[in-house]
């Protein structure tokens, strides 16, 4: 197995909802990331989960809160977003944060009305 | 922080014609990604380079780390409509074995049949 994997595809979801994003990935990766991706605009940098633990957090507010229940998977927990966190949200992995190759999932559409 | 230019921004071509977009950087960088994006879709890795000098190809594609280390290119040649979508150079800069990836900033490829 060589892709990663996300869902939903699509999100719609208000203000007041809490949501969460999954991603997958079977390859023996122990790097994971969550970018934020605006139209036009190249990856984000959100988050990154090494050996299951969050190594890097880009001042990310805490609307976001990303979890890493084991290896293969990784979530992102959403609450109280804002119309302007509407974005493309990828999640990407390799081998270690030390290993540059990323491997993309095809991203979640997220809308916040 | 680290920044990477990618030119040109967006690209016009005839199908059959050859393109190159390249990536600079006034710092060094110790690899370098190349990644294409469709609409909707998370970005795709195309090839990676990890030495200064190295020049791969994949199929059509070739692309090369500038003996500089501040600089990279990709070509496509003899395109085709399916090369449509936004090409982004990605690379890790030379002061740490874990920093994060900078992405440029894109160029957006449209092929005329």
């Amino acid at each position: 197995d060589t892709e990663v994997t996300q869902t939903p595809k699509h999100l719609v979801m208000g203000m007041t909802n809490k949501k969460s994003l999954k991603c997958e990935q079977h390859m023996g990766h122990r790097a994971m990331y969550w970018y934020k991706q605006k139209a036009k605009k190249p990856p984000e940098l959100m988050f990154v989960y090494s050996y299951e633990k969050l190594s890097i957090n880009e001042s990310v507010p805490s609307r976001f809160s990303p979890e890493c229940p084991n290896s293969s998977l990784l979530n992102l927990h959403l609450h109280a977003l804002q119309p302007e966190d509407s974005a493309l949200y990828l999640c990407a992995s390799s081998l270690a944060t030390s290993y540059n190759e990323q491997f993309f999932g095809p991203g979640t559409r997220l809308t916040v009305l | 922080g680290q920044q990477l230019n990618q030119s040109p921004q967006s690209m016009f071509i005839q199908e059959g014609e050859d393109v190159s977009m390249n990536c600079t950087s006034s710092s060094i960088f110790n690899t370098w990604l190349w990644y294409k994006q469709d609409p909707g879709e998370g970005p795709v890795l195309l090839i990676a380079l990890y030495k200064a000098g190295e020049l791969t190809s994949n199929g059509r594609l070739t692309a090369q780390f500038g003996i500089t280390r501040k600089d990279s290119f990709l070509n496509i040649s003899a395109s085709i409509p399916s090369d449509v979508g936004i090409y982004f150079c990605a690379g890790q800069p030379g002061n740490s074995g874990n920093t994060p990836l900078v992405f440029g900033k894109g160029t957006r490829l449209s092929v005329i049949a």
